[in-house]
């Protein structure tokens, strides 16, 4: 099976820089994504690591480490717009995803 | 332009009655899947298909059933519906090897 671990809560600043942490538990894996959702909204994918590494998308960037079985999301200059939660997701075999229970992101000005 | 769409998106009904939701969507594509999402959690996998009259058990399958009988709609059914089935409800049609994008959601409550 598979379990992910993530922080429940994060509150910071306009302007300010947030890591979202994941810890995964695997018996398959082929990456981590990361989706946002914003309150009553649909997940919407963020991005994707296969390979060890950090992968830049404007200001959102992702890490993996799949040695340690461990990636983060870094949101950069935080605005208003970013609070929302914020999932990791384990992609295994038949593009099957397991979700975290969600990190939210409360963005004051 | 190709999308998903997800009906209804609302919907109040009594324990012990059939439900339900339909999932269409118009790219085409083989895979097709089903997760709820409880307040204040993360999504779990229901149910799946990789194509016409394919269906499979995801994590949290008991009680729910879907069939696919052509490539755009894969409907799940709540045989006998409970209130532990109270809950959003999202599909997501991913192409081979692309990230999921999810439908609207469809949220039900059962009384």
């Amino acid at each position: 099976g598979q379990s992910l671990e993530q922080p429940s809560e994060v509150t910071a600043v306009e302007g300010a820089i947030v890591q979202i942490n994941c810890t995964y538990q695997t018996s398959g894996f082929y990456g981590l994504s990361w989706y946002q959702q914003h309150d009553g909204g649909a997940p919407t994918f963020l991005s994707y690591n296969a390979l060890d590494g950090l992968e830049e998308t404007g200001r959102f960037s992702s890490f993996l480490s799949r040695s340690d079985s461990y990636g983060y999301l870094l949101l950069q200059e935080l605005q208003m717009k970013d609070s929302a939660s914020y999932f990791c997701a384990v992609k295994a075999a038949g593009n099957k995803l397991t979700f975290g229970g969600g990190t939210r992101v409360l963005v004051k000005p | 332009d190709a999308e998903i769409t997800q009906s209804p998106r609302h919907k109040i009904t009594e324990t012990g009655r059939q439900v339900t939701l339909a999932c269409h969507q118009t790219w085409n594509h083989n895979n097709m899947f089903w997760y709820r999402q409880d307040l204040g959690h993360g999504l779990r996998l229901i149910h799946y298909s990789y194509g016409v009259q394919d269906t499979n058990k995801g994590e949290v399958s008991d009680g729910y059933s879907v069939s696919r009988s052509n490539t755009e709609d894969l409907p799940l059914t709540l045989e006998s519906a409970a209130s532990s089935q109270t809950s959003v409800y999202f599909c997501a049609s991913p192409n081979f090897g692309q990230p999921q994008h999810f439908g609207d959601g469809t949220r039900l409550s059962i009384l």
